[in-house]
C-alpha cells in the first residue's frame, strides 16, 4: 500500500464515451501528477498540480481535462480518446520542497482500453 | 533532447549479482532516482543519488558518476521476488526553477531464473 489510490483499476471505453479516472492520496503532500506508461516507453508526464495548482501541462491533447478539487484528490477526465490513448495511467504524489529529492508515490494504474 | 539510456532486459540467476545501467543526457541534473515496478503493480521508490559515489540500502546499492552522466543500480543475492521493472528517473532543473520534473528511462525488465 503507497498511500495512493487510484481507481478504477481497469476501464473499456468507447471513442464517444465520457469517463473520468480518480486517483487520492493520504500522504500529506502538496503536488499531484499524471503520468501515461506504454509498453517499452519511458513514463510520460501529462499533468502537474502544486497546491492545487497546474504547474505543468506537457503538450497533452485536450481530450484530456485534469481537474484538482484539493490537495489529496486529482481527477483525469476523458473524452473522445482514440485508439492510441490506450495505455495504463499511473497517478503520483510527492512533498516538493526546495533541494529536496521529490520522491514521488504512485497509485496502481488505471489500465485504459479505448475501443 | 533529454533522454535516459537503460537496457531493454536484463536476465540473471536467483542468488547471484546483477547491475543495471542508466545513462542520462539532460539540460540540468538534480539527483539520479531508481524505481521498481512489479507487474501489474505501482512504481516504488529505491533509492536516490545526489552527489557521486555509492548508496546502500540492505540488498540494494545505486551508484553515479555526475561527470560520465552515469548510474547503475546493483541488486545482490537475487531473489525471484526481484523480478520487475527497474526505471532511472533524472530530477531535472528546468527553467523557473520547477521542482515537479522527473525524466525517465524506459525501464529494464530484470527476468530471475531459478
Amino acid at each position: 500500500e503507497t498511500g495512493v489510490t487510484q481507481t478504477p483499476r481497469h476501464l473499456v471505453m468507447g471513442m464517444t464515451n465520457k469517463k473520468s479516472l480518480k486517483c487520492e492520496q493520504h500522504l500529506g503532500h502538496n503536488a499531484m501528477y499524471w503520468y501515461k506508461q506504454s509498453a517499452k516507453k519511458p513514463l510520460e508526464l501529462m499533468f502537474v498540480y502544486s497546491l492545487e495548482e497546474r504547474v505543468e501541462n506537457n503538450s497533452v491533447p485536450s481530450r484530456f481535462s485534469p481537474e484538482c478539487p484539493n490537495s489529496s484528490h486529482l481527477f483525469l477526465h476523458l473524452h473522445t480518446l482514440q485508439p492510441e490513448d490506450s495505455a495504463l495511467y499511473l497517478c503520483a504524489s510527492s512533498l516538493v520542497l526546495e533541494g529536496a529529492k521529490n520522491i514521488q508515490y504512485f497509485g496502481a494504474g488505471t489500465r485504459l482500453s479505448v475501443l | 533532447g533529454q533522454s535516459l539510456e537503460q537496457p531493454s532486459e536484463v536476465t540473471a540467476v536467483e542468488g547471484a549479482i546483477v547491475q543495471i545501467n542508466c545513462t542520462y543526457q539532460t539540460s540540468g541534473f538534480y539527483g539520479l532516482s531508481w524505481y521498481q515496478q512489479h507487474d501489474g503493480g505501482a512504481p516504488t521508490f529505491l533509492s536516490y543519488n545526489a552527489l557521486d559515489g555509492l548508496e546502500e540500502t540492505g540488498r540494494f546499492s545505486s551508484f553515479l558518476s555526475r561527470s560520465d552522466s552515469y548510474g547503475y543500480l546493483l541488486l545482490q543475492e537475487l531473489q525471484m521476488k526481484d523480478s520487475a521493472s527497474y526505471f532511472c528517473a533524472v530530477r531535472d532543473i528546468r527553467s523557473g526553477d520547477s521542482n515537479y520534473q522527473l525524466i525517465w528511462g524506459a525501464g529494464t525488465k530484470l527476468i530471475i531464473k531459478p
